[in-house]
């Protein structure tokens, strides 16, 4: 399976805790997207990167809320001190370059905070 | 990037062919139109993707009149599996990576 692939599909915390969302692109996809689907609402873009770099973060919350992708191994979107708001689906898609469209995306993961 | 209008929902039956139309009356000349198919649970899925006039694939055609200020989605005879949100999206290359999601259409296909 060369999709993008996201884990875990479901994670859950308690607030306070920190939350790691994992995205693997598409196999010769070095640009990374992030996006964040709230019940019965479209998907809110939050950050796009390219390897190892943070290409625009203009949709992602200025606290608590950060993201990478290194040179190896999968991009992380890194949620801490979660909040009861942060419960939402997550979803990451790739492109081969810069602004393709389309984008291939994962089938997300499911952020539930207690 | 051009904002779109989207009925928020369509019901059909099986074997009919629905009609999904989006309006964006402020796309610019290097816009393209993409449309995604969205299940539960599930990422969205890249359905078809035109600039004017009509493009038709296995799945879907979309038909964009000459103003390119609204287009449509048509699926062919649709089954229960095309349940699902359908989601108009409008924008070129250089500003794509923050692809605008609205609220989508939700088509339910009955029995």
């Amino acid at each position: 399976n060369a999709g993008v692939m996201q884990n875990p599909r479901h994670l859950v915390r308690r607030r306070g805790q920190e939350a790691r969302l994992r995205c693997s692109p598409m196999k010769g996809h070095s640009h990374v997207y992030w996006y964040r689907q709230l019940p019965e609402e479209g998907l809110k873009f939050m950050v796009y990167l390219q390897k190892e770099n943070i290409i625009d973060e203009s949709g992602m919350p200025k606290e608590r809320f950060s993201a990478e992708f290194p040179k190896e191994g999968p991009s992380i979107l890194r949620i801490q001190q979660v909040v009861r708001g942060d419960s939402a689906a997550y979803f990451c898609a790739s492109s081969f370059r810069r602004g393709d469209q389309p984008q291939h995306f994962g089938d997300g993961t499911r952020l539930s905070i207690l | 990037l051009a904002k779109t209008t989207q009925p928020i929902s369509m019901d059909s039956y099986e074997g009919q062919e629905v009609n999904i139309t989006c309006s964006h009356n402020n796309i610019a000349t290097n816009d393209y139109i993409t449309w995604y198919q969205q299940f539960p649970s599930q990422g969205p899925r890249f359905i078809i993707q035109g600039y004017k006039t009509k493009v038709t694939n296995e799945v879907a055609s979309l038909f964009i009149p000459a103003d390119r200020k609204s287009s449509t989605l048509s699926l062919p005879r649709v089954s229960l599996s095309d349940t699902a949100v359908y989601y108009c999206l409008v924008g070129d290359s250089t500003g794509g990576f923050k692809t605008i999601f609205g609220a989508g259409t939700r088509l339910f296909v009955k029995a």
